[in-house]
């Protein structure tokens, strides 16, 4: 089972901040958090993903609570491409690349 | 960043035949690769994992014998999808990642749409 949990859907204006969040509350100390999208009918695009500080990246931002159960993904400046479903997933640090994704979360971005 | 091609992108065929889906790491070798299954508006689902030069792992529910996996070289891993039906049909993704260690993610392939008449 997944260990993600993710609203299913949340809309946001164009050229506002989309935040994403996700509970991860059983991580443990050597899960990374990654965030990947898919858009309609493609295979998942890499986003961000980070161990326990905040990362940012060309594409978003990644906020890390400290105690690490939970995690936000910032898109600064939503666009219309934008539009796509956000998966959240939690993956040792060592071992196994085997991702299990969650339901992840509809992102609609409205002109 | 690193490339994973899926071909084809779609196929229909006949309900009995059989049909490869290939997965290609295009600049980097991949030890191992995942394949999974997305029916509509549902998440994807691991089906396997592809082991180079050994037999693949299947995850449970998933019936090896009808959905070969082969992963021959360090670049390429092969799904067939024998004697296909109709429930079949489905989006198939297929993942890699740089055994070389020098990326700590998965890249995906395009998926390749299944459609069983």
């Amino acid at each position: 089972d997944a260990k993600t949990t993710q609203p299913p859907s949340m809309d946001c204006a164009e050229g506002r901040a989309a935040n994403l969040p996700c509970n991860h509350s059983t991580i443990s100390g050597n899960e990374y958090v990654y965030w990947y999208r898919q858009i309609h009918s493609q295979g998942p695009q890499y986003i961000i993903h980070g161990l326990k500080n905040n990362e940012t990246n060309e594409m978003a931002s990644l906020i890390i609570t400290e105690d690490r159960k939970s995690s936000t993904l910032i898109l600064p400046h939503a666009t219309l491409r934008d539009t796509a479903v956000y998966y959240c997933i939690v993956r040792p640090r060592s071992g196994t690349y085997k991702y299990i994704f969650g339901t992840g979360t509809r992102l609609k971005v409205l002109a | 960043g690193a490339v994973v091609s899926q071909h084809p992108s779609w196929v229909i065929c006949k309900s009995g035949t059989s049909v490869k889906i290939e997965c290609r790491s295009l600049d980097f070798q991949a030890t191992t690769m995942f394949w999974y299954r997305q029916f509509p508006k549902q998440s994807l689902m691991l089906m396997a994992t592809s082991n180079e030069g050994s037999k693949a792992t299947y995850e449970q529910g998933v019936e090896k014998d009808k959905f070969l996996i082969n992963h021959a070289s360090l670049t390429l891993s092969t799904l067939t999808v024998t004697s296909a039906h109709p429930e079949d049909s489905s989006f198939y993704i297929c993942s890699a990642r740089d055994s070389q260690g020098r990326d700590e993610k998965l890249f995906f392939g395009s998926g390749t749409q299944l459609s069983v008449l």
